[in-house]
């Protein structure tokens, strides 16, 4: 069935330091990845999206690679800040706009001022 | 709507009752989808609801779970005969076709059954 694995679990960073998050997904139909931040009591937000045509994504110090031979994708935090600190989730899906997603297992990011 | 409304806020039941949650979605958005978070825990899929679409309701985790959408609208998720697993942060989104529309989320409705 679809599934999406997610890791690490949890990842402590030191401020200023990169973090890098890791997702693998099962249905070869899926051609959109979008990542979501959840903080602490909060509803999940979508920070970056990729879809299937591209290979790279950036916004700031934000970025996401896929690799869709591998059914892989990742998302990069440079230069992080405490800010920063919260749940991300990756999510895969058969279309951006009407399609339900499925989403990896979240990911705890603590970065350490 | 400016976004995604969700009520109630938090709902504390007792075992063995019915709840019923709702979900307003952001205006003109087709999609409409509900997902559950349980503590700590990821956003496991429900149902999915798209324009007069028959719903994917492959994610519903018993028949005690149902769902609704009047008018292409407003939802409703109905937990019947409630038990304590059931307690958990019911999500709901929306979304709407095109290029650069991922979903809006509601804030929840936290559910604790006692």
């Amino acid at each position: 069935g679809e599934n999406v694995e997610q890791h690490p679990s949890t990842l402590s960073v030191q401020e200023g330091d990169s973090a890098v998050i890791k997702c693998t997904y099962s249905d070869s139909a899926s051609n959109y990845f979008p990542w979501y931040k959840q903080e602490l009591g909060k509803r999940p937000q979508l920070i970056i999206d990729i879809r299937s045509n591209v290979g790279e994504k950036k916004d700031q110090r934000i970025a996401v690679t896929l690799n869709k031979t591998a059914k892989h994708f990742s998302l990069h935090i440079t230069e992080t800040q405490p800010e920063d600190s919260a749940v991300y989730f990756c999510a895969a899906s058969r279309a951006s706009g009407t399609y339900k997603y499925i989403f990896g297992t979240g990911t705890r990011l603590k970065v350490l001022a | 709507g400016a976004g995604v409304s969700q009520s109630p806020s938090n709902k504390v039941t007792e075992k063995g009752k019915d709840v019923e949650l709702r979900c307003d979605p952001i205006s003109g958005h087709t999609a409409l989808y509900w997902y559950r978070q349980s503590l700590g825990q990821g956003l496991e899929f429900l149902i999915y609801f798209q324009g007069n679409s028959a719903p994917d309701k492959s994610g519903l985790p018993s028949d005690r779970f149902s769902a609704e959408r009047t008018g292409g609208s407003v939802s409703t998720l109905t937990i019947q005969r409630t038990q304590q697993e059931d307690s958990a942060v019911y999500l709901c989104a929306s979304s709407s076709r095109g290029e650069g529309y991922g979903y809006t989320f509601g804030s929840g409705t936290r559910l604790t059954v006692v």
